[in-house]
């Protein structure tokens, strides 16, 4: 089966720096998305790693591990409107095809 | 253009009820999503489309049946519902395999089953 773990809970300061860790456990992995979610609103698409290292999009960078089944995404200059749910989803292969499994979701609390 | 769209926003219906929730992108997106999300809890898949064929259904039951017409579209036909499949319902579009590491969702249709 598969299975992802994630913090539930993180705090942090406006214009800090936060990690949210994410390890897996899949047999068809073929790589590691994040999406930020607001309440209300849909999951957005933040960043995806297939290959091993870091990937750096604006205020956002997201690192990939697969021979340690672990990822993170760091967000920098941290500022209220962070204030999301964060999802780390695994991209897997099975017979059917292509599917996405996602973890519980980081809830992330910006304060001032 | 990124977006997904969804009608409706909001739907009640009773269990006796039959109602369709309709989905739609025109990004070239060759593989769609259905989602399921209730509240504080992750997505949780439903079914995938690759090429307008239904490639995956994550053992949903019959009374959830989804249906491609086309590329663009995606309907999820709804009939005999419970109580316990009020939630969120997420549609999503990516690209095909590896590619759909990076999905876009719609905003999603808040199901209500009286």
């Amino acid at each position: 089966g598969q299975s992802l773990e994630q913090p539930s809970e993180v705090t942090a300061v406006e214009g800090a720096i936060v990690q949210i860790n994410c390890t897996y456990q899949t047999s068809g992995f073929y790589g590691l998305s994040w999406y930020q979610q607001h309440d209300g609103g849909a999951p957005t698409f933040l960043s995806y790693n297939a290959l091993d290292g870091l990937e750096e999009t604006g205020r956002f960078s997201s690192f990939l591990s697969r021979s340690d089944s672990y990822g993170y995404l760091l967000l920098q200059e941290l500022q209220m409107k962070d204030s999301a749910s964060y999802f780390c989803a695994v991209r897997d292969q099975d017979i059917g095809g292509f599917k996405t499994i996602f973890g519980a979701g980081t809830r992330l609390f910006v304060k001032a | 253009d990124t977006e997904v769209t969804q009608t409706p926003k909001h739907l009640v219906m009773g269990m006796t009820n039959k109602k369709s929730l309709k989905c739609e992108q025109h990004m070239g997106h060759r593989a769609m999503y259905w989602y399921k999300q209730k509240a504080k809890k992750p997505p949780e898949l439903m079914f995938v489309y690759s090429y307008e064929k239904l490639s995956i259904n994550e053992s949903v039951p019959s009374r959830f049946s989804p249906e491609c017409p086309n590329s663009s579209l995606l309907n999820l036909h709804l009939h005999a519902l419970q109580p316990e499949d009020s939630a969120l319902y997420l549609c999503a579009s990516s690209q095909v395999g590896d590619g759909g590491g990076e999905q876009y969702f719609g905003p999603g249709t808040r199901l209500t089953v009286t």
